[in-house]
């Protein structure tokens, strides 16, 4: 069972362009979440979808953007980058209950560098 | 006030050591709590839920005290591959069906144990 898998791996971006980065749940996840995770810092959620809608967000202004397709994958998009905008960004996935939070699975990540 | 604050480290230990990482949080509505441990360039990886009752995993104990808003983690007879950063991370729920909230990490603290 393949977990949450995450491309690509490592990205180089210039400042003032535009990235989309995707993410596949675990097998059987109906619940995305993005995080950004800069250097030496614990990870920031950016926003979360569920049933292909953006459900909560974090402190992240509208440069970021994303998606969710009917099988459940998902897009981050971060437009006019910002060197600020370098760092590691993990997608997680779980199942939505109405018992309440379920365990979340982290993919490895996405490491954007933006110069 | 941050969110979730976590000691700052890092602690350096020689094997065999005791290690406490203490963590509190600030919203009291928050319903589940974590510790996660991170491997350097890695994704975090949950390694156990805390209880209000506590519970013990082999040599790792976590505590949570909701009235201090207090989690502990204790890791006994460190071992050289317990090397890693160790994320402390609250869940509060948006009160409707299905949500998974979002996860809220602490800064971490990074522990290095020493042969």
């Amino acid at each position: 069972d393949a977990g949450v898998t995450q491309s690509p791996t490592h990205l180089i971006k210039t400042r003032g362009q535009q990235v989309t980065l995707r993410c596949s749940p675990k097998s059987g996840h109906d619940t995305v979440s993005w995080y950004q995770q800069a250097l030496g810092q614990g990870p920031q959620f950016i926003f979360q979808y569920y049933e292909e809608e953006e459900r909560q967000r974090g402190n992240f202004p509208d440069r970021f953007s994303g998606h969710q397709f009917p099988n459940y994958s998902s897009e981050l998009n971060v437009n006019a980058l910002l060197l600020g905008d370098s760092a590691l960004y993990l997608c997680a996935s779980s199942l939505a209950g109405l018992q309440g939070y379920t365990e979340a699975f982290f993919g490895q990540g996405t490491r954007l560098t933006v110069v | 006030r941050k969110e979730v604050e976590q000691d700052p480290g890092p602690f350096n230990v020689p094997e065999g050591a005791t290690v406490a990482f203490n963590c509190t949080y600030s919203n009291s509505a928050s319903q589940s709590f974590f510790w996660y441990r991170q491997d350097c360039r890695k994704e975090p990886k949950l390694l156990m839920s805390v209880y209000s009752s506590g519970n013990e995993d082999g040599r790792f104990t976590a505590q949570l005290n909701r009235a201090s808003q207090y989690i502990s983690l204790l890791i006994r007879d460190s071992k050289l591959s317990d090397s890693a950063t160790y994320l402390c991370v609250v869940n509060t729920p948006l009160g409707y069906g299905g949500s998974q909230g979002n996860l809220i990490f602490g800064k971490g603290t990074k522990l290095s144990v020493k042969p």
